[in-house]
């Protein structure tokens, strides 16, 4: 399959803080990517998406960056809130496919 | 709008059993996608249901089988457990055209 890896598998981080989250990626036929956050015990919640004609789009509080020329994606989080804490998936989807295909994730906790 | 729910929450079964997950798809979505999620990692892209067909599969053998009904309600079916068949099994809901992807709570299986 695609790879799609997280360069930190953990990131703590002080309440108020901005968070940022890695990914790369490495088929430059992905047309799509999604960013998830997966609470324990739940399934993945659609954070942001974006797609490989944009290079930026902002959500509320998070905001998705894409460099293509180096199959890099990074979530940024600002003010994060112990609400945050979970872990982050970057998802790909290649032009023309039917499926997502997942990195690791990389937990993510805040600290009081 | 109701989401995606999965049934059941958490199974428990012995090596060499089979098992079968269900899934409800969000209202307004026609495609079913399953995932398989080992503890630690990305979910894995197992097939996805379309119009009561297989419309793509993942690296998975043959006794990973499934169906789609016609409320496009789907079931994942899994022959001869092997203990490395344990992990959280999610299912995906999604829109032919469109590229959003709503996950279920998932199903929790057990092989010992």
């Amino acid at each position: 399959g695609e790879s799609v890896g997280l360069h930190l598998p953990t990131l703590s981080v002080q309440e108020g803080d901005n968070s940022i989250i890695n990914c790369a990626y490495s088929n430059s036929a992905s047309d799509y990517f999604i960013w998830y956050k997966q609470e324990s015990g739940k399934g993945p919640q659609f954070i942001i998406d974006i797609r490989s004609n944009m290079d930026k789009r902002q959500g509320q509080r998070v905001t998705v960056l894409l460099n293509k020329t180096v199959k890099h994606l990074s979530l940024q989080i600002a003010a994060t809130q112990p609400g945050d804490s979970a872990v982050y998936f970057c998802a790909e989807k290649i032009s023309g496919a039917n499926n997502l295909f997942f990195g690791t994730g990389t937990r993510l906790t805040v600290i009081p | 709008e109701t989401g995606v729910t999965q049934s059941p929450t958490h199974l428990i079964k012995t090596r060499g059993q089979q098992v079968t997950l269900r899934c409800s798809s969000q209202s307004g979505h026609n495609t079913v996608s399953w995932y398989q999620q080992a503890l630690g990692q990305g979910p894995q892209f197992i097939f996805q249901y379309y119009r009561e067909e297989e419309n793509g599969r993942g690296n998975f053998p043959p006794r990973f089988s499934g169906l789609q009904f016609p409320n496009y309600s789907s079931e994942l079916n899994v022959n001869a457990l092997e203990l490395d068949d344990s992990a959280l099994y999610l299912c995906a809901s999604s829109r032919t055209g469109t590229d959003g992807y709503t996950f279920g709570s998932g199903t929790r299986l057990t092989v010992v």
